[in-house]
């Protein structure tokens, strides 16, 4: 079935840099992007989130990119501070054909935040 | 204190035995979902529930069971035929409607010993 995908397993950035995580999607039919936040032990918190209609939006430090075109979608984190470092997930939202609204999830890109 | 409460947080069972995680919500959410993680991997849907007295089949739902009697509440059972049940499992919640986010609880950490 199609699924949310990441180009990147790890990331590492120092203290201070920007960072950005990338994630390919391949059903054209989402609607509503999600990029979630966890750290080690924990459940997943909500970051930022896109419609379909938009191709940015920003928020507290994060900016979330949308390219409809080639299904890509990118967080940006501004100034990365240790507190960064975590998994980030991004989601899709999706009503497959003939079933209920569901998320899906990518596999995640470890961010580690070096001092 | 709204949110949604997963327990208990950590759980041992032995082999052939069935266990319920319980996962319930005061955010007043139609839907209501179970994922299963295991290490360095993403979020896989085992069963989801968009209403009281239903529930669809995710992705992985072979060994698992669910149930929807109230809004509040979607225990999970890992049954027997689960056979490799050990990993940290996470319950979340969300409004209905296409353009809602999903609030996560903590999560049980499953071990089969």
């Amino acid at each position: 079935g199609e699924s949310v995908g990441l180009h990147l397993p790890t990331l590492s950035v120092q203290e201070g840099d920007n960072s950005i995580i990338n994630c390919a999607y391949s059903n054209s039919a989402s609607d509503y992007f999600i990029w979630y936040k966890q750290e080690s032990g924990k459940g997943p918190q909500f970051i930022i989130d896109i419609r379909s209609n938009m191709d940015k939006r920003q928020g507290q430090r994060v900016t979330v990119l949308l390219n409809k075109t080639v299904k890509h979608l990118s967080l940006q984190i501004a100034a990365t501070q240790p507190g960064d470092s975590a998994v980030y997930f991004c989601a899709e939202n999706i009503q497959p054909s003939g079933s209920a609204r569901q998320l899906t999830f990518g596999s995640g890109t470890q961010l580690t935040v070096l001092p | 204190d709204g949110g949604i409460t997963q327990s208990p947080k950590y759980l041992f069972r032995k082999e052939g035995q069935n266990v319920t995680l319980s996962c319930e919500q005061n955010l007043n959410h139609d839907a209501m979902y179970w994922y299963r993680q295991d290490p360095g991997q993403g979020l896989r849907l085992i069963y989801y529930s968009q209403i009281v007295n239903d529930f669809q089949k995710g992705d992985i739902a072979e060994g698992y069971s669910v149930s929807r009697e109230k809004k509040e509440s979607f225990p999970l059972t890992v049954t027997s035929a689960q056979k490799n049940p050990t990993a940290f499992y996470l319950c979340a919640s969300s409004s209905s409607g296409p353009n809602t986010e999903a609030f996560f609880g903590q999560g049980t950490r499953l071990t089969v010993v």
